[in-house]
């Protein structure tokens, strides 16, 4: 079975403080595919990153950044330099091979970004 | 540029009273899925259509049905809402099978009075 757990229920940091989010996951797949979305308070989910399992390989972008580990079958998220406009709600989720279309969301962790 | 719409924004019905969600894509992608999410909760898949097939996930309520009529649309019918299917629905496309990215719409967030 896939299982996506997000520890953090609520973050809440001061503007410009750096901040990592946590998740990990479960599956039996050798071939899975990991994404990180937003949810701001108007509601739509906006998609920030996916990788494969085969992809290690650390990212930027901009302020965002991910750390894939598989070892650890981690999936992080960091925000350098925090605003407030990165307050939202951040899904971890994990979608394999198993089943057509099955991916599986994180139960989600609400960022405060305090001015 | 909006690539996936989602209509009305808002909607408010009352118990019992059939209600129809719509969603529609520019993105000519052959997958269309709705979700339900509820207050602090992750999103739940209630069907998704590839192309044509329709997939209903095993503990989605028969309450709850969907159309695809064409590629560029899908509705999602709610035949007798309770107050428990007040929350919001998501509608989301993906170019191909599960291991393609999930491109989502605005939500709709449903009342039921």
């Amino acid at each position: 079975a896939q299982k996506v757990t997000q520890a953090q229920t609520e973050i809440s940091v001061v503007e410009k403080e750096d901040v990592t989010l946590d998740c990990v996951y479960e599956t039996r797949d050798t071939t899975y595919y990991l994404f990180w979305y937003k949810q701001p308070p108007s509601g739509e989910l906006v998609f920030l990153i996916r990788r494969n399992s085969f992809d290690e390989q650390n990212e930027i972008s901009g302020r965002y950044s991910w750390n894939f580990q598989k070892s650890t079958s981690s999936f992080n998220f960091t925000i350098t330099a925090s605003q407030v406009v990165d307050s939202a709600v951040y899904f971890c989720a994990l979608s394999g091979l198993v089943e057509v279309n099955d991916m599986r969301f994180g139960a989600g962790t609400r960022l405060t970004v305090k001015p | 540029d909006a690539m996936v719409i989602q209509n009305p924004r808002y909607q408010v019905t009352q118990f019992g009273k059939p209600v129809t969600l719509s969603c529609s894509q520019t993105l000519n992608h052959n997958v269309m899925y709705w979700y339900q999410q509820k207050s602090s909760q992750a999103p739940k898949l209630l069907f998704h259509y590839y192309d044509k097939d329709f997939n209903n996930e095993a503990d989605t309520p028969d309450n709850f049905q969907s159309r695809r009529p064409n590629t560029s649309f899908c509705f999602l019918d709610i035949r007798s809402p309770g107050l428990g299917d007040a929350a919001m629905y998501l509608c989301a496309t993906s170019r191909d099978n599960q291991k393609e990215t999930q491109y989502f719409g605005p939500g709709t967030r449903l009342l039921v009075l």
